[in-house]
């Protein structure tokens, strides 16, 4: 069975600090596709990134990157130099695949990150 | 280019009553999956639609059914309710075939029984 684990329930930050969060996965698939959501109060998932079980490349999208590691089965995202409306519930979640595409997704608990001006 | 839509917004039921839901995929999309997110919780899958077929089915009671039809839009329909299925129920559609598919999703339905 496939499991999430985001071990940050909340994080309080002041604006402009780095923040890291951490996520974990189990899976028994070699191919498997590894997502992160943002949440924010109005309930809407906004995709934020995917990444395929085969590419291990980190990757930088402005003020976010995140960090791939099989070896320690972990996907973690930073957001640098917070800002006040990247304040959410950020989920990270599993997808193993069928052959013709995605299955369902396995969420994480969620962490509640909070940005104080 | 339009986004997953949902219908109704907000729902108040009462125990035991029937509710449907429905989803619109994004455009050019096949697939859609259904999701329960109670307060404070992640999302937790219901079921996933394939070619008008329930393809895969989470840990959810048979008063749980769905639908898809030819335009790919989809049901989700909860019969017998209870308190305890109060939640956002939260639609996502994808794309079967595409290597890198991503689950994209709307804004939800808020399910409150009384």
């Amino acid at each position: 069975a496939q499991k999430v684990t985001q071990a940050q329930t909340e994080i309080s930050v002041v604006e402009k600090e780095d923040v890291t969060l951490d996520c974990v996965y189990e899976t028994r698939d070699t191919t498997y596709y590894l997502f992160w959501y943002k949440q924010p109060p109005s309930g809407e998932l906004v995709f934020l990134i995917r990444r395929n079980s085969f590419d291990e490349q980190n990757e930088i999208s402005g003020r976010y990157s995140w960090n791939f590691q099989k070896s320690t089965s972990s996907f973690n995202f930073t957001i640098t130099a917070s800002q006040v409306v990247d304040s959410a519930v950020y989920f990270c979640a599993l997808s193993e695949n069928w052959g013709g595409g995605a299955d369902g997704l396995t969420f994480g608990k969620g962490t509640h990150l909070i940005i104080q001006p | 280019d339009a986004g997953v839509t949902q219908s109704p917004t907000h729902l108040i039921k009462t125990r035991g009553q029937q509710v449907t839901l429905r989803c619109s995929p994004k455009s050019g999309h096949d697939t859609v999956s259904w999701y329960q997110q109670a307060l404070g919780q992640g999302p937790q899958f219901i079921f996933q639609y394939y070619e008008e077929e329930e393809r895969q089915r989470g840990n959810f009671p048979d008063r749980f059914s769905g639908h898809q039809f030819p335009n790919y839009s989809s049901e989700l329909n909860v019969n017998a309710l209870l308190l305890g299925d109060s939640a956002l129920y939260l639609c996502a559609s994808s794309s079967v075939g595409q290597t890198q598919e991503t689950q994209y999703f709307g804004p939800g339905t808020r399910l409150l029984v009384l």
